[in-house]
This record gives C-alpha cells, sequence and structure tokens, in this order.
C-alpha cells in the first residue's frame, strides 16, 4: 500500500486567489512527480523532482510552481487560479534505481475547481 | 512527446465475457506499465513490461508487449464487475526523470 497523500482532496475556490496543493510521502522516495488529469484525457506531466532542490517542468506548460525543499514533501502552487486551472492534479513518487521497473506509486488526487 | 494511442475508449461487457484493450505507439519504450484507476483515486500499478514479445499474467489478466516494444495489450479473461475501472497504459521517458507517459485510458465497465 503506498502511503502517499495529498491533501486538499477537493477545493472550489474564487479567481485570482493563490492556492498551494500539498503532496507528502513516508516511503523516503527520492523522485516526485505532479501530473494533471482532465476527464476523458490522458495525464500529463507538468513538474518533477529528482530530489530536494531540484524541480523541473514537464512535457504539459503550466502556470504553476512547485519546491522541494525536503525529501518528503513536494508542494505545488499557483499564485493566482484561474478557471482554465480547473482540473484534478495527481502527485506521484518513485525511487531512483537501476531496476528498469520503475513504480510510481500515486496519491488520491485533489479535484479543483476555479470558479 | 511519445504519443501513446489506446484503444477502446469505452468498453462496457457483462460479467464473463473476454476483452482485449491495445496500447499502441510509433515510438518505442524501454519499458510500458499498466495501471489501473477507480473513481476518485490515483492510478494503482498492475504490471510492467520490459523485453520486447514478454507475456505477464495477473490471474485473470494477460499482459503483452509487442516484439518491437512499441505496442502493448491487456487481455482481461471471464470478467467480474470488480474489474470495472479505467485502465492506463504508460511509457517510461528516461529523459524526464523516469517520468510517465500515459494513454488515454480505456474505461471499462462490467455489469452482472
Amino acid at each position: 500500500e503506498a502511503d502517499i497523500y495529498q491533501t486538499p482532496r477537493y477545493l472550489v475556490i474564487g479567481t485570482g486567489k493563490k492556492i498551494t496543493l500539498e503532496c507528502s510521502q513516508t516511503m523516503g522516495h527520492d523522485k516526485m512527480y505532479w501530473y494533471q488529469q482532465d476527464p476523458g484525457m490522458e495525464l500529463h506531466l507538468i513538474h518533477y523532482s529528482y530530489g530536494v532542490n531540484s524541480t523541473e517542468k514537464g512535457d504539459l506548460s503550466s502556470e504553476s510552481t512547485v519546491s522541494r525543499i525536503r525529501t518528503e514533501h513536494f508542494p505545488l502552487t499557483l499564485e493566482s487560479a484561474r478557471p482554465s486551472h480547473t482540473s484534478q492534479y495527481l502527485c506521484a513518487s518513485s525511487l531512483i534505481s537501476g531496476r528498469a521497473e520503475k513504480t510510481q506509486y500515486f496519491g488520491p488526487g485533489t479535484r479543483l475547481l476555479v470558479l | 512527446t511519445q504519443l501513446l494511442e489506446q484503444s477502446p475508449q469505452f468498453l462496457s461487457i457483462q460479467e464473463g465475457e473476454n476483452l482485449t484493450v491495445y496500447c499502441n505507439s510509433s515510438s518505442v519504450f524501454s519499458s510500458l506499465q499498466w495501471y489501473r484507476q477507480e473513481p476518485g483515486e490515483g492510478p494503482v500499478l498492475l504490471v510492467t513490461v520490459v523485453t520486447g514479445g514478454e507475456v505477464k499474467k495477473l490471474k485473470r489478466l494477460t499482459f503483452q508487449f509487442g516484439d518491437a516494444r512499441k505496442d502493448s495489450s491487456l487481455h482481461i479473461t471471464a470478467a467480474q464487475p470488480g474489474d470495472t475501472g479505467l485502465y492506463l497504459c504508460a511509457g517510461v521517458v528516461e529523459s524526464s526523470g523516469y517520468a510517465l507517459n500515459f494513454g488515454k485510458g480505456t474505461s471499462l465497465l462490467v455489469t452482472p
């Protein structure tokens, strides 16, 4: 069972507000990821991190930012939320390993609705 | 971005029927993974296939990786209502910290 947590699970917020989506894992994984998923669409990588003080942008352009000050914590921030940010945000983590199999463990997601 | 096409997008069958879901790409992947996602939850890994031509079985689920490592299939024998969910294939992208490149998924509904 994966020990990766996301809060809040659901968030309804007005345009222009600053929000932070929290993601924490207790497995000691080095790599962490943020994906965005719209209904009926694939998951798109928006940010990833190799470890502490490492952050990279993913394939899908996003106005959000991330930080990785501690191994277990990978929060995502939107400085000014807009309706176009409405989506489901999924956090995941995995171990750095030389093995070909690289299991990612996903949190339950945060459903964001921006009015 | 290495695109993964999944088919069918939606599938509704009755309990006891067999089904196959396909995942195709024009790109070669070092490995492909299959995930299952239930409403309100994140995806959960079912299997990883690494070697071209590899076949893996997980109870009534059979996964196959194409010889050229560009495609994969998931076959479910005697489907049960508990198999209902969104099935996602994902290719491992080594250049992005081993992040996953997902297909759109196949939404499966198995009715009693």
